[in-house]
């Protein structure tokens, strides 16, 4: 049973430029978050979907977007990138029925823009 | 608005002791809190999950509480070991399913 899986796991981006993240959450997930943490820091949320929505969203700019498609992966874009956009991406599956909320997370992309 | 921290940031003890991690958070409406390691460059793994009506749960070396009213939640860990080197963080759930996390403890178990 594979887990969360994401990719790339190293990216390195200039001021300016778009990048995508992709995401395949957990065997029978329904539901991925998106969550970005800097050096030193916590995971600060950045959006959920489920059904293919955005059914929360965290406190990012609109250059922060996403999409999920029929087979529950996912994929957060990023336009206009900032020296400050420079994190750890982690995506987290759960599932929508289980109401512990209990999510799985993947390893992570390391995005660095210079 | 609720945050979470995480005290102390860092902590180096020897091999063997027993320690405890604290969180806080400052508002007690939440879900559930769950308690995660990280280790470098990996992504983040579920420890103890507490849900909002339980005091605390345990697994294994690890026993975590939850104090609702007070805020604070501590994370126990027996007999430390090396493996047991790793970032812990804590994060509240809040009713429409965002965590909020802390900023984490760093911990160091000496051999």
């Amino acid at each position: 049973d594979a887990g969360v899986t994401q990719s790339p796991t190293h990216l390195i981006k200039t001021r300016g430029q778009q990048v995508t993240l992709r995401c395949s959450p957990k065997s029978g997930h329904d539901t991925v978050s998106w969550y970005q943490q800097a050096l030193g820091q916590g995971p600060q949320f950045i959006f959920q979907y489920y059904e293919e929505e955005e059914r929360q969203r965290g406190n990012f700019p609109d250059r922060f977007s996403g999409h999920q498609f029929p087979n529950y992966s996912s994929e957060l874009n990023v336009n206009a990138l900032l020296l400050g956009d420079s994190a750890l991406y982690l995506c987290a599956s759960s599932l929508v029925t289980n109401h512990r909320g209990t999510q799985y997370f993947g390893p992570g992309t390391r995005l660095t823009v210079l | 608005k609720q945050e979470v921290t995480q005290i102390p940031a860092a902590l180096s003890v020897p091999e063997g002791e027993n320690l405890v991690l604290n969180c806080s958070f400052t508002d007690s409406a939440i879900y559930n809190l769950q308690w995660f390691r990280q280790d470098p460059g990996k992504g983040l793994t579920s420890l103890l999950l507490i849900q909002s009506s339980q005091r605390e749960q345990t697994s294994g070396r690890l026993n975590a509480s939850l104090d609702k009213s007070s805020g604070r939640s501590t994370l126990y860990i027996a007999a430390s070991q090396p493996g047991d080197s790793a970032t812990y963080l804590c994060a509240v759930r809040r009713s429409n399913y965002q965590l909020i996390w802390g900023a984490g403890t760093k911990l160091i178990i000496k051999p």
